[in-house]
């Protein structure tokens, strides 16, 4: 069983609509990353961070997404007006550190932007 | 660019069969490189990992890789396998950017026949 707890595991939105992803890395994990999984099973890297400072992310112009890390709270990824090509799994993960670890994954939050 | 490719989309395999999924990486130095597995509706599980040494490695529910460095290959192998196999299979590698996010194969979808 997975010890990265992600919530909720389904949504389902209206394009527009706001979506909120949360995720309890595993106890000791400075290292937090989100992947966005395709109905095609590709990976998309969105965002890591260690601890509440964000290392990489990509390109976020568009500003729909956002993410977060704040100490003694849950990380959050959230995406402020849904578009039907963000529907998809949202994967995150923890890591013990920054380079060359392993990603350790929770269940996922599966988006349905209707 | 750094990559990972499976080059085998669907496996079919009748149980008790042997199994062997390919993966062919791209990578300037010596990688570290993994194998994770999604049941439906799951998200990712890390069945193994090399990181250096020797270069077969053991992993969860008998399955092994072997890291080739001639080949620039990394394949899964189980001996015997079980309907429970039935899944799809991911390889992943570093990404360009030195440390921390990964990259991944397209996934190869294994169907176990009982």
């Amino acid at each position: 069983n997975s010890k990265v707890i992600q919530t909720p595991r389904y949504l389902v939105k209206g394009q527009g609509q706001k979506a909120k992803m949360r995720c309890i890395p595993e106890k000791g994990h400075p290292v937090v990353f989100w992947y966005q999984q395709n109905k095609n099973n590709e990976f998309k890297f969105l965002i890591n961070f260690q601890n509440q400072e964000v290392l990489q992310q990509i390109d976020m112009t568009e500003k729909r997404f956002s993410a977060e890390c704040p100490s003694n709270s849950p990380c959050s990824l959230e995406i402020q007006s849904s578009e039907a090509g963000d529907s998809a799994l949202y994967l995150c993960a923890s890591s013990p550190g920054a380079s060359g670890n392993t990603l350790y994954f929770g269940e996922g939050s599966r988006l349905i932007v209707v | 660019a750094q990559s990972v490719t499976q080059p085998d989309a669907r496996v079919t395999v009748s149980e008790g069969a042997s199994l062997q999924l390919r993966c062919k990486y791209s990578y300037s130095g010596t990688p570290y490189l993994f194998w994770y597995v999604q049941y439906p509706r799951q998200g990712l599980q890390l069945l193994l990992k090399y990181y250096s040494g020797d270069p077969v490695v053991q992993g969860v529910n008998g399955f092994e890789a072997e890291f080739i460095k001639s080949n620039s290959s990394f394949h899964l192998r189980k001996a015997s396998v079980h309907w429970s196999d039935s899944a799809v299979y991911f390889c992943a590698g570093p990404n360009n950017n030195a440390g921390a996010k990964l990259t991944f194969g397209g996934g190869t979808r294994l169907t176990v026949r009982p």
